[in-house]
């Protein structure tokens, strides 16, 4: 079956910096996601994508996060200035379909993940 | 706001043992409700859906079931062998418009972790 990938598995960084987690969609889906979970807490949701433009954002997502589809290929998540409360498991996603319509393919693939910890 | 509310882990069961995890969630309109599975290690995986009330999604042995008056999904396994340790997640997405370019989000509860013992 066709994967997400997610690149590096952990990054670890000093606060302030900035850091970018890339992820590979799976090659014909459209809509693209990022969500984080916090060591211990839900699985949040960050931001969608679609059409080279972000569909909808979460209070989390604020001007520090960025996203970018540079290549047609790759989908990054850019952090300017990292805090320590940025510490989280990030993961990527991509579907087909739009989310939440109710089609019976209607499924997000998600990747495994990129700890970041933040000193 | 939209939620969902899981039981909370961890779940230590015995092999063979009956499992139930429940969920209910909140939601104005008429979401579609998940369960996705995260084993060590990797990402999440859609484990079933159901798009309507009175729909029950089943995969792998599991079965959930939309109730629309209870606003609940539990997840539920007849037999659970030491494979299906993992941490198991209820979901749900709501339309949040026409048009392509309003795509929607999922809301995940905060999980549940399953542990079986041989």
């Amino acid at each position: 079956e066709p994967e997400v990938t997610q690149t590096p598995s952990h990054q670890v960084t000093q606060m302030g910096q900035e850091v970018i987690l890339r992820c590979v969609p799976i090659s014909n889906h459209l809509y693209f996601y990022w969500y984080r979970q916090i060591l211990g807490q839900k699985v949040e949701f960050l931001v969608s994508f679609y059409n080279n433009e972000i569909s909808e954002k979460s209070e989390i997502f604020d001007d520090q996060f960025s996203v970018e589809r540079p290549d047609g290929s790759n989908f990054t998540l850019k952090i300017r200035s990292t805090k320590l409360e940025d510490s989280a498991m990030y993961f990527c996603a991509s579907s087909s379909q739009r989310a939440g319509i109710g089609l019976s393919n209607e499924k997000l693939f998600f990747g495994s993940g990129t700890q970041l910890s933040v000193l | 706001g939209d939620s969902v509310t899981q039981m909370e882990g961890p779940v230590t069961l015995s092999e063979e043992a009956f499992l139930t995890i429940n969920c209910t969630y909140t939601a104005t309109g008429y979401p579609s409700l998940f369960w996705y599975v995260q084993y060590p290690g990797e990402g999440l995986q859609l484990l079933l859906k159901a798009t309507k009330a009175d729909d029950k999604g089943s995969n792998k042995g599991f079965e959930a079931t939309y109730r629309k008056e209870t606003t609940s999904f539990h997840l539920e396994k007849g037999s659970v062998q030491v494979s299906d340790s993992a941490v198991y997640f209820c979901a749900l997405s709501l339309i949040r418009g026409l048009t392509d370019s309003s795509a929607s989000k999922i809301i995940f509860g905060s999980g549940t972790r399953l542990s079986i013992r041989p």
